[in-house]
């Protein structure tokens, strides 16, 4: 099925810096979402996005919604051990008839903090 | 509220056998989407029911199967099971666009 391209794949980073990751779809979509999954855990809404441009905070968590809607990201300021996880973007259609597609997510960004 | 609930959390089974996977959803909530996890192909949608209709799919075969009750519970059945569906089935239930993942159930296909 199709897949949105997330990257980077992998983050080893100090605890206290910022971490950005992003995604990219050849696709529209007209809701970007973020999850954190945590082992053994499904994945948690971080944060929603519904219209291109939109910036919207969560905390530490900022995220875009890319203004061609093909495209994400997410910023994570002043990294603390518990940020540690795998985050996903996902895109999804949403249709004025109250339908939706199924979401499509991209492979997921480890973040790793060394101490 | 009670989140997402899913059973068994853990199953072992063996190549041609089938499985029933259970979802309760959050309550209140009247859609409910079931996705597969593997390392390899990442979280995949498998479909979506909403009062009691499939009202989407993705890309599975049809031994994918699934159901939904009149109160919103969930069913999802994979039969003659392949080596391949071994991975971690999460189910979704949402109100409105969020969706609210259950914990998963862990399929190992021997």
């Amino acid at each position: 099925g199709q897949q949105l391209n997330q990257s980077p794949q992998s983050m080893f980073i100090q605890e206290g810096e910022d971490v950005s990751m992003n995604c990219t779809s050849s696709s529209i979509f007209n809701t970007w979402l973020w999850y954190k999954q945590d082992p053994g855990e499904g994945p948690v809404l971080l944060i929603a996005l519904y219209k291109a441009g939109e910036l919207t905070s969560n905390g530490r968590l900022t995220a875009q919604f890319g203004i061609t809607r093909k495209d994400s990201f997410l910023n994570i300021s002043a990294s603390i051990p518990s940020d540690v996880g795998i985050y996903f973007c996902a895109g999804r259609m949403l249709y004025s008839g109250g339908g939706a597609d199924g979401l499509t997510f991209g492979k997921g960004t480890h973040l790793i903090i060394q101490p | 509220k009670a989140g997402v609930t899913q059973t068994p959390r853990y199953l072992i089974k063996t190549r041609g056998q089938q499985v029933t996977l259970s979802c309760s959803p959050i309550s209140g909530h009247r859609s409910v989407s079931w996705y597969q996890q593997t390392p390899g192909q990442g979280l995949q949608f498998l479909f979506e029911y909403f009062s009691e209709t499939q009202r989407n799919k993705g890309n599975f075969p049809g031994r994918f199967s699934g159901r939904q009750f009149s109160n919103s519970r969930s069913e999802m059945n994979v039969s003659t099971l392949e080596l391949g569906d071994s991975a971690l089935y999460l189910c979704a239930s949402s109100l409105g666009e969020i969706q609210f993942f259950g914990p998963g159930t862990r399929l190992t296909v021997l």
